[in-house]
């Protein structure tokens, strides 16, 4: 699986926008890039994956880079409950296999 | 519909204690996992299982055993706990491409 990279933390005002980078610059042509999150103590939340295209659903949109070398995670309004460590995390598409979670993005939203 | 399920939610043992940590889901989910996440860090695998009868290592399997009891439950077992065990452990469950987490049980190794 690719490696990847995230920014330790990152604070965003309540209500607006938090985009959230990832780089995977040696991602390959078949490994999906996946968003998850964990809020204080829970455990970790699965929020969005995708290709190639970009993708949106009801919690966020991930937008993938046309060289697919890096991605963006987006809460289109940021709340006080998405204050959460977020995980990009790059690997095959393999039905059984484990996810591997490096430290992620600190995300502090704040009032 | 109570996803996946973990017990106990806290443990402290002394070192050289066993103990089996519980993991169940109803989702009909083929494969289950056992993490560990330890102060600041992010989620290390320990086993998988990708179906019933079948269990594999993960990244950080030493120390550990697990039994998959049938396709609800997933157990892992410390036969000889150590302080470098304390942590917290989350089980998953998964189908296709999404694996759902339970809420952890802490574990702490005197």
């Amino acid at each position: 699986d690719a490696k990847t990279t995230q920014p330790p933390s990152m604070d965003c005002a309540e209500g607006r926008a938090a985009n959230l980078p990832c780089n995977h610059s040696t991602i390959s042509g078949n490994e999906y890039v996946y968003w998850y999150r964990q809020i204080h103590s829970q455990g970790p939340q699965y929020i969005i994956h995708g290709l190639k295209n970009n993708e949106t659903n009801e919690m966020a949109s991930l937008i993938i880079t046309e060289d697919r070398k890096s991605s963006t995670l987006i809460l289109p309004h940021a709340t006080l409950r998405d204050t959460a460590v977020y995980y990009c995390i790059v690997r095959v598409y393999n039905y059984g296999q484990n996810f591997v979670f490096g430290p992620g993005t600190r995300l502090s939203v704040l009032p | 519909n109570a996803g996946v399920t973990q017990t106990p939610k806290f443990q402290v043992l002394k070192t050289g204690q066993s103990m089996t940590l519980q993991c169940a889901q109803d989702m009909n989910h083929n494969s289950m996992y056992w993490y560990r996440q330890d102060p600041g860090m992010g989620l290390r695998l320990i086993y998988y299982s990708a179906s019933e009868g079948t269990t594999d290592k993960g990244e950080v399997p030493n120390g550990y055993n697990v039994s998959r009891l049938n396709k609800r439950e997933f157990s892992l077992r410390l036969e000889s706990a150590a302080p470098s065990q304390t942590s917290v452990y989350f089980c998953a469950s998964g189908v296709a491409d999404t694996q759902y987490f339970g809420p952890g049980t802490r574990l702490t190794v005197l």
